[in-house]
């Protein structure tokens, strides 16, 4: 079965590291978000990829970078950990719009990032 | 900032009501509005993907309306069950810019739980 997968699940850093968090999507989407989930936040968009070295910044997206050199993969990199992104970081994927005309997006099971 | 607001923000209900819950977004430049279903320790998942003013989406007990004139979508979850507690997320899509259909801003979400 195509699916989406995260690694790692929970992770712990320093404050000031490099870490990148991997997706895999076996789907064949072209489109590619990342989102981080915080209490009274909800879901908000860091960086999104329509396609193979397409990126683009969301809304939230200083201090992150990705890079799309293929279709199935999107890693999120922070550059210089910092303590505000503690947080829980969702991958997702969607198709083109197509025919159809609508995309739903299917989501990874979230990898937990704790900077210290 | 796109502004998705979801109405109430918690919910607790008894098994068997029936209940329902408000997405409010922008009315212009409208694509498509997503609601998904978010149960704990799990990734959120597309109950309905909707497009057109006026149009209705059934499944099973959940149901979903929505008006893009004045920008509102309403869920409902006839006869509650416990398995029905989780997270109901909308997301808007908007046509502006021309590519940015895939990009989905995340109202915060309503808990919903059902007490046996």
């Amino acid at each position: 079965d195509a699916e989406i997968t995260q690694s790692p699940r929970h992770k712990i850093t320093e404050t000031g590291r490099q870490v990148t968090l991997a997706c895999h999507q076996t789907w064949n989407h072209n489109n590619m978000f990342w989102y981080r989930q915080d209490l009274g936040h909800g879901l908000r968009l860091i960086h999104y990829s329509y396609g193979v070295q397409d990126t683009n910044k969301g809304e939230v997206s200083d201090g992150y970078s990705v890079s799309r050199s293929n279709t199935e993969d999107l890693p999120l990199t922070l550059e210089s950990a910092a303590s505000s992104q503690t947080s829980v970081y969702f991958c997702a994927s969607s198709r083109d719009r197509g025919l159809t005309g609508y995309t739903e997006a299917f989501f990874g099971q979230g990898t937990r990032l704790t900077v210290v | 900032i796109l502004n998705v607001e979801q109405s109430p923000q918690s919910l607790h209900v008894q098994e068997g009501d029936s209940t329902n819950f408000t997405c409010s977004f922008p009315s212009s430049n409208f694509y498509a509005l997503h609601w998904y279903r978010w149960e704990t320790a799990k990734s959120p998942e597309a109950l309905f993907v909707m497009t057109l003013n006026g149009d209705e989406k059934k499944k099973g007990r959940i149901s979903a309306t929505l008006n893009t004139k004045e920008g509102y979508s309403y869920l409902y979850i006839k006869g509650s069950q416990p398995e029905d507690s989780a997270t109901y997320l909308c997301a808007f899509s908007s046509s502006a810019g021309g590519t940015s259909y895939g990009k989905l801003t995340f109202g915060q979400g309503t808990i919903l739980t059902v007490h046996p």
